[in-house]
């Protein structure tokens, strides 16, 4: 089957502007996660989505940063009102759920947003 | 939170044994993963210990951890050029909004060279 789709897989915008990246998760998997990657960093956590549980959202940096996730399955990244920091590769993963962390994610290819 | 740390860089001749290390801070960290990025590829799970194993052993991947010293490794053995990627040490912990989360760190870029 399908594995982790992301799109689009390139974001160019303009600072204060608004976007939404989008993730489509291996179907059945009911937990799904965004990270963020910059350059020469590792991969930071932003939320985390498990089921109809409330998400864990003690990763996003700030009030811009957003995530819904509709009917368990396709969601949305939103940031508002840009900044050039934001420039980075934000990647989707999905996993069925485990104890503990039990569970192998599965990684979409990612977006890379640049803001100008 | 979680601080993992790993070397940038490691550059190993093919057929050599090749061992990419990692620490981390959080001691209660229940799984412990090896993730590879390949380039222009997504992250894909290489292996995995449990907390409560010391090594794990899977072809030519051995998983080495120190609970004590916070310390995990991964051998390569015969490494080949197609093992050239990115390696991301990524030990499990629960996130303060109470949900076990892996945390990565920046991965160890292994050029195999002929």
């Amino acid at each position: 089957g399908a594995g982790v789709s992301q799109s689009p897989s390139n974001k160019v915008t303009e600072k204060g502007k608004d976007v939404e990246l989008r993730c489509d998760p291996i179907s059945g998997h009911t937990a799904l996660y965004w990270y963020r990657q910059s350059l020469g960093q590792g991969l930071e956590f932003l939320i985390y989505f498990q089921g109809n549980s409330a998400p864990d959202k003690s990763g996003l940096p700030s009030d811009r940063f957003s995530a819904e996730r509709t009917g368990g399955s396709v969601s949305t990244l939103t940031i508002q009102r840009t900044q050039q920091e934001d420039s980075a590769v934000y990647l989707c993963a999905s996993s069925l759920p485990g104890v503990r962390g039990s569970n192998e994610q599965f990684f979409g290819p990612g977006t890379r947003l640049t803001v100008l | 939170g979680e601080d993992v740390e790993q070397s940038l860089f490691l550059s190993v001749r093919e057929g050599d044994s090749s061992v990419i290390n990692c620490t981390y801070t959080d001691s209660s960290s229940t799984y412990l993963y090896w993730y590879k990025q390949e380039p222009g590829a997504g992250l894909q799970l290489l292996t995995y210990i449990f907390s409560n194993m010391d090594m794990k052993q899977d072809q030519r991947l051995t998983v080495l951890l120190n609970k004590k010293d916070k310390h995990l490794s991964l051998r390569i053995a015969d490494t080949q050029t197609g093992d050239s990627a990115i390696y991301f040490c990524a030990p499990v912990q629960m996130a303060s909004g109470g949900s076990y989360i892996p945390t990565f760190g920046r991965g160890t870029s292994l050029i195999v060279h002929p």
